[in-house]
């Protein structure tokens, strides 16, 4: 079975400032993995996700996160945040022939002026 | 984007009651899933659905639970009778198809409230 482990629940950045937001998974195979994006009062909207090739994938807003096999891991990234990126971000993972996609808790980001 | 509709946003009910919460998919979209999510926790899987059966679903969707897509417009999971440790948030998802890569389009959620 795979799963997601987010290890930091809230994280503050300053506007302008770079971010990363650290996600691990575990799973003995090839994972499909997937940040998703939950504003306030909505539902949670796919930022990117990878499931092969290039290691390094590009999702909107100018968000990128890079898979690393050998560390297990999938942290996202941005170069300079903005106010409006305040937001729950959650890393997910599936397996090959698994529709079910399990989630992490979730990091809640705040963009402090 | 395309929009998942979940109606009603919040529901408060006494334990032992029904409830049935209800989703609008996206319209072309052929599978459907329900995650929980407990205040402060993660988001957990339920069940996922289709082509009017469920495919898979976890050790959260107890005997009490039920979905149907009876009209083929709303996809609806009850909860019969309902006990305090049902109330959280329910997020109904859909997708074009149930592959592993697939985007899941989410609803902004209803939360239910067991007194």
């Amino acid at each position: 079975a795979q799963s997601v482990t987010q290890p930091d629940a809230r994280v503050t950045v300053s506007e302008g400032a770079s971010l990363q937001l650290r996600c691990k998974y575990s799973y003995s195979g090839t994972p499909y993995l997937f940040w998703y994006v939950q504003y306030p009062r909505q539902g949670l909207q796919l930022l990117l996700k990878y499931y092969s090739g290039d290691p390094v994938v590009q999702g909107v807003n100018g968000f990128e996160a890079e898979f690393i096999k050998s560390n297990s891991s999938f942290h996202l990234r941005k170069a300079s945040v903005h106010w409006s990126d305040s937001a729950v971000y959650f890393c997910a993972v599936s397996a090959f022939g698994n529709e079910k996609i399990t989630f992490g808790a979730g990091t809640k980001l705040t963009i402090k002026p | 984007g395309p929009k998942v509709l979940q109606i009603p946003s919040h529901q408060i009910i006494d334990m032992g009651q029904m409830v049935t919460l209800n989703c609008d998919p996206v319209s072309n979209h052929l599978y459907f899933y329900w995650y929980k999510q407990i205040l402060g926790q993660q988001m957990e899987f339920l069940v996922n659905f289709y082509n009017g059966k469920v495919m898979e679903k976890s050790k959260l969707f107890k005997d009490q639970f039920s979905v149907e897509r009876p009209d083929g417009s709303y996809f609806t999971l009850k909860i019969q009778p309902t006990a305090l440790e049902d109330s959280a948030v329910y997020f109904c998802a859909s997708s074009v198809t149930g592959g592993s890569a697939e985007t899941l389009y989410f609803g902004s959620g209803t939360r239910l409230t067991v007194l």
